[in-house]
């Protein structure tokens, strides 16, 4: 069975841009949920995702939204990059909102210069 | 939410237990003690998680004490691959949330 995959791996973008990182669940799993790791603060929680609907968030400003498709399929974007954006992003699925076990993908490596 | 307190590092020699600690005093009574673990460059893994007996797995045995005010995650035979920060964290089941609070973790150290 595949595991979680994100895309694109690595990504650099300028202050003031937008970007869309990508998320394909495991097969069947229906909760999808958004991390962002930085040295200063760890992993923090950013947003959770079943069937469509954004069931959790965490306390982001509103520049960083997501949506999750019919298929689980997630999306997170981030408008107006600051440079404190740069961070590893990443993403969990599981196969049911309160599941115990989450999968973990590989990050997304965003750098804002 | 409730909150878990690790040291910030540690150190093992490979093949030897290692003993990973957990304080978390403020825990309820429907707080779960989940071990997540992230090896250099990967996202987070499960390791094992639990209530209040002890329990196993293929990867690790968690610890739980009587109180639940602390737990003991042991890696029976720690190998190089097992070098990583380990996270303790709390779930509570009062809500259908999969939302998860990483604290700092610790950071174990494996020498050959």
């Amino acid at each position: 069975k595949a595991g979680v995959t994100q895309t694109p791996r690595y990504l650099i973008k300028t202050r003031g841009q937008q970007v869309t990182l990508s998320c394909s669940p495991i097969s069947g799993h229906r909760s999808v949920s958004w991390y962002q790791q930085t040295p200063g603060q760890g992993l923090q929680f950013l947003f959770e995702y079943f069937s469509e609907t954004q069931r959790n968030k965490g306390n982001f400003p509103g520049r960083f939204s997501g949506r999750q498709f019919s298929n689980s399929r997630s999306e997170m974007n981030v408008s107006t990059l600051e440079l404190g954006d740069s961070a590893l992003y990443l993403c969990a699925s599981s196969v049911l909102a309160g599941n115990y076990e989450q999968y973990f993908g590989p990050g997304t490596r965003l750098t804002v210069t | 939410d409730a909150k878990t307190t690790q040291p910030n590092s540690m150190e093992s020699n490979e093949e030897e237990p290692v003993h990973l600690p957990c304080n978390h005093s403020t825990i309820s009574g429907t707080d779960y003690i989940h071990w997540y673990r992230q090896l250099p460059s990967q996202g987070p893994e499960y390791v094992i998680h639990g209530l209040t007996s002890n329990v196993n797995n293929r990867m690790a045995s968690l610890a739980i004490a009587e109180d639940r005010k602390s737990s003991t995650l042991i890696l029976h035979r720690a190998t190089l691959r097992d070098a990583a920060v380990y996270y303790c964290i709390l779930r509570s089941y009062g809500g259908a949330t999969n939302k998860l609070i990483f604290g700092t973790g610790t950071l174990l150290a494996v020498q050959p």
